[in-house]
């Protein structure tokens, strides 16, 4: 079946530091990618839609100068948390999107913990 | 706007007893997707099943079962003879249905399922 590689999966830096979020389609193509986040015990909030050559869309409340995405090919979209500080510590989950029809129109990857000290 | 409610935040069984885990929607759509995934302590989500809004038969598949009733808005999730592996977070999702918005998922908060030995 389709399969979303996430990467990294855990992740500990300092403060300030900037941080890239990888999410790759391996064997489908995919023009939207959506990325999520989860804090502790909450459920998942939508952050942004990824769109293959164009601007990302973000959802109202997302700083888009902080959480930097680009989606440069069709198989990739990544996510960077730039000048990460220790409330930006979450579960970040990326989404790629397939076939409408297909049993499974979106496929997850396995989630990125970020911990900023 | 779409709302996914699971009013239930916590359940405790013991083994092999059957749990309900109750989801209510709110759209406009008339027609729509209707999800529900596991997410055990590891983090990844693993998806169990997708439901079209047009499709109200309900659904077994194996110990787990799905019923779809679009007059009160509701998609419950039961598991029969409940499993220590069945503990996880359960999430209830919903999705436009195409458009370009599909694969876009609004999530519950999440049910914490914990089955005893």
């Amino acid at each position: 079946g389709a399969v979303v590689s996430q990467h990294p999966s855990w992740v500990i830096c300092k403060s300030g530091t900037s941080v890239k979020i990888e999410c790759r389609s391996l064997d489908f193509q995919a023009t939207t990618m959506f990325w999520y986040r989860q804090f502790p015990k909450q459920s998942l909030m939508l952050m942004a839609t990824s769109n293959e050559g164009s601007k990302a869309t973000y959802e109202q409340g997302v700083e888009k100068d902080k959480f930097l995405i680009n989606h440069a090919s069709l198989t990739l979209s990544t996510l960077t948390v730039t000048s990460a500080h220790p409330e930006d510590s979450s579960f970040y989950i990326c989404s790629a999107r397939e076939d409408e029809y297909s049993n499974q129109p979106q496929h997850f990857g396995d989630g990125t913990r970020l911990s900023i000290l | 706007a779409q709302k996914v409610t699971q009013a239930q935040t916590e359940i405790s069984v013991v083994e092999k007893e059957d749990v309900t885990l109750d989801c209510v929607y709110e759209t406009r759509d008339t027609t729509y997707y209707l999800f529900w995934y596991k997410q055990p302590p590891s983090g990844e989500l693993v998806f169990l099943i997708r439901r079209n809004s047009f499709d109200e038969q309900n659904e077994i598949s194996g110990r787990y079962s799905w019923n779809f009733q679009k007059s009160t808005s509701s998609f419950n999730f039961t598991i029969t003879a409940s499993q220590v592996v069945d503990s996880a977070v359960y999430f209830c999702a919903l999705s436009e249905y195409g458009g370009t918005s599909y694969g876009k998922l609004t999530f519950g908060q999440g049910t914490i399922l914990t089955v005893h030995p």
